[in-house]
């Protein structure tokens, strides 16, 4: 069965202190991987798409990485702007265009 | 990217009675999709909005609970019906273009209250 796991579930971090969150994935034949920011009260904002191992993509402070099994979120000198819960979701290579997300992790970044 | 709506935005109902939360996107999108998220956790898809069909329900979903229509490539509805404080939740609208690669776009979902 297909399954996306994040961790960590929540994390604080002081102004500038880098880290990264883990999505984990078991997907028979991935199609795409997608990381997503979500504000309280607010929809999922699109950050980025990873199709293939080894494949990275950057935005300002935030550095997505892929691998066969897993996915990283680098998050580098956050700012408290950063702060919000962060998505993983895979779609399958086969059938819908559904995707299966994980359960996120929130980021707190103190001032 | 898509510009979404979704209304409404939020809405407080009775225990047994039905609400219909809609979905406009400014542009034609290949798919669309409803999710419910309760309080502090990910989402689970409902079902997939399929145009001119019978949506595509996921495992737990009915449609005699969750009936959903999508006459076009804009437009979406999903209903909720019978509704019980179980069904409290937030519930999104997601649209995406395949031709693209295939990222969603999310409205800014209906925070629902069921008393």
């Amino acid at each position: 069965e297909d399954q996306v796991t994040q961790s960590p579930e929540a994390l604080r971090l002081q102004e500038g202190e880098s880290s990264s969150l883990n999505c984990s994935y078991t997907v028979s034949g991935l199609r795409g991987l997608f990381w997503y920011r979500q504000d309280p009260g607010k929809g999922p904002e699109f950050l980025f798409t990873l199709y293939s191992a080894g494949e990275e993509k950057e935005k300002e402070r935030l550095k997505a990485t892929l691998t066969k099994k897993e996915s990283f979120l680098h998050i580098t000198a956050p700012k408290p702007e950063d702060s919000a819960t962060y998505l993983c979701a895979v779609q399958r290579v086969s059938g819908t265009y559904k995707y299966i997300f994980g359960t996120g992790t929130r980021l707190k970044v103190l001032a | 990217s898509a510009v979404i709506s979704q209304k409404p935005s939020r809405d407080i109902c009775q225990r047994g009675t039905s609400l219909t939360i809609q979905c406009q996107v400014d542009s034609q999108v290949t798919m669309m999709f409803w999710y419910r998220q309760q309080p502090g956790q990910s989402l689970t898809l409902i079902a997939t909005a399929n145009q001119g069909s019978e949506a595509t329900y996921e495992s737990g979903f009915v449609i005699d609970k969750f009936p959903i229509s999508r006459p076009n490539l804009t437009f979406s509805t999903l209903t909720v019906s019978n509704m019980s404080p179980e069904d409290s939740s937030i519930y999104l609208c997601s649209v995406g273009r395949v031709e693209t690669g295939g990222e969603a776009f999310f409205g800014q979902g209906t925070r629902l209250t069921v008393v």
